[in-house]
């Protein structure tokens, strides 16, 4: 079992659709939790950071922690076509390995 | 303030061969990580070196191994290629050690034939 499982997609949505993301982990000492942006041929770029759970709201993104189901989500309000790229949720104990689910494609169309 | 950069961006290699890939750190970050991002996957760590010794690794075997110079950039070695090796490898900056908000390069794709 992958500690960070997470679904690879295709997602397509229309422009201005509220997306949602999800992963689920398995580690119960993950502490941090993390969802990086991937555009193709470029590397992972830090979208939010969270530390144990609740939510944390930052412009048209909000990162959801539950630390008792053990799940992550990211929801993306109005949509964008520049929004389209692959979602990485991410997390780790506070040591020096980050843990990286296997990333959602997403499609957002104009 | 200079963000983290990789060479070669791209490149092609043989089994068997041995190949050398190069990063420099973001400006005043001393930790730098290696991750391998295969087709369709997520990064996989493989290690990191803080002040110049390796301050942890993944589930990688010895043919993969790594330096950190003393101005923070880092080289990636890996020997014996297998085809298994084609993938991205990612290289990331932190400041202090551990692993907090990583600033990742564009990567270097290796093909491996």
């Amino acid at each position: 079992q992958k500690e960070v499982e997470q679904d690879p997609g295709p997602l397509s949505v229309p422009e201005g659709a509220i997306v949602s993301l999800n992963c689920t982990y398995s580690n119960s000492a993950f502490q941090y939790f993390m969802w990086y942006r991937q555009y193709s041929r470029k590397g992972p770029e830090l979208l939010m950071y969270t530390y144990s759970s609740g939510n944390k709201e930052d412009g048209r993104f909000t990162a959801q922690v539950d630390k008792s189901s053990k799940y992550i989500s990211l929801f993306i309000r109005d949509s964008q076509p520049s929004d389209s790229a692959t979602y990485l949720c991410a997390s780790h104990t506070g040591g020096f390995k980050t843990i990286f689910g296997a990333g959602t494609r997403l499609f957002v169309k104009a | 303030e200079t963000g983290v950069t990789q060479s070669p961006t791209h490149l092609i290699k043989t089994r068997g061969q041995q190949v050398t890939l190069r990063c420099s750190s973001q400006s005043g970050h001393n930790t730098v990580s290696w991750y391998q991002q295969a087709l369709g996957q997520g990064p996989q760590f493989i290690f990191q070196y803080y002040r110049e010794e390796e301050n942890g690794r993944g589930n990688f075997p010895p043919r993969f191994s790594g330096l950190q110079f003393p101005n923070y950039s880092s080289e990636l070695n890996v020997n014996a290629l297998e085809l298994d090796d084609s993938a991205l490898y990612l290289c990331a900056s932190t400041l202090g050690g551990g692993t907090g908000e990583l600033f990742f390069g564009e990567g270097s794709r290796l093909t491996v034939l």
